[in-house]
């Protein structure tokens, strides 16, 4: 049962666009969402966080959005570089003491010059 | 910065060798992982480690077993390779601090293929 969903596997943005990226989650208990950056043959780097206790975290043009009622988290790219064309994997961790972080399957994130 | 370090960038096995994985990190974390990544699958936790000889069994643990005999090392072991470890494994780290929750920091991976 896939706990951490991002439902779009590629999105395709024009240069200097808004990029928002989606990720949904299924389980209560999780507290604590990353989003994390993977270009080919490296690994995942981190791009930003949010506890749920906020709703909204922002990071020079990345903004992370925290929906708890909808469980619903989403990453805006303002504005999107081709430098920003990777994979995107959203994360979570649950509960206090935890240390396993729970992934989604990632989107690729495709910026057109 | 915080570096973590795969031992080989590529590999190439045979059915059935043993393989070792290595991963170094120089942040004195307590904690360490070994995920796998495949197409369409996004990224799935092994083993992970909270201290030396202490280990946990992740999502996948099957085929694998890991080791930690120091803070800064954690080999990632396939005792027997089989066709269906072909992928890309990533070794991760972070510190442990009580209650709170830790960025985990990656290494470049390791692309595995099994023969």
């Amino acid at each position: 049962d896939q706990q951490v969903k991002q439902n779009s596997p590629s999105l395709s943005v024009q240069e200097g666009r808004i990029s928002i990226l989606n990720c949904d989650y299924t389980n209560s208990m999780f507290d604590y969402f990353l989003w994390y950056k993977k270009y080919p043959a490296e690994g995942p780097t981190f791009l930003i966080s949010i506890s749920s206790i906020k709703d909204k975290n922002e990071d020079g043009r990345f903004t992370v959005f925290l929906n708890k009622s909808a469980k619903h988290l989403s990453l805006h790219i303002v504005p999107s570089q081709p430098g920003d064309s990777a994979v995107y994997f959203c994360a979570a961790y649950s509960g206090a003491g935890s240390y396993q972080l729970t992934f989604g399957k990632g989107t690729k994130l495709s910026v057109i010059p | 910065d915080v570096k973590v370090t795969q031992s080989s960038r590529y590999l190439v096995k045979r059915t059935g060798e043993k393989v070792f994985l290595e991963c170094v990190q120089d942040m004195d974390h307590e904690n360490m992982f070994w995920y796998r990544q495949d197409p369409g699958l996004g990224l799935r936790l092994i083993y992970f480690s909270y201290d030396v000889k202490m280990k946990e069994k992740g999502d996948i643990p099957e085929g694998y077993s890991v080791s930690r005999e120091k803070k800064e090392r954690f080999s990632l072991i396939l005792e027997s390779a089989s066709t269906n470890q072909t992928s890309m494994y990533l070794c991760a780290s972070s510190l442990f601090t009580s209650g709170s929750k830790n960025i985990q920091y990656f290494g470049a991976g390791t692309r595995l293929s099994v023969l």
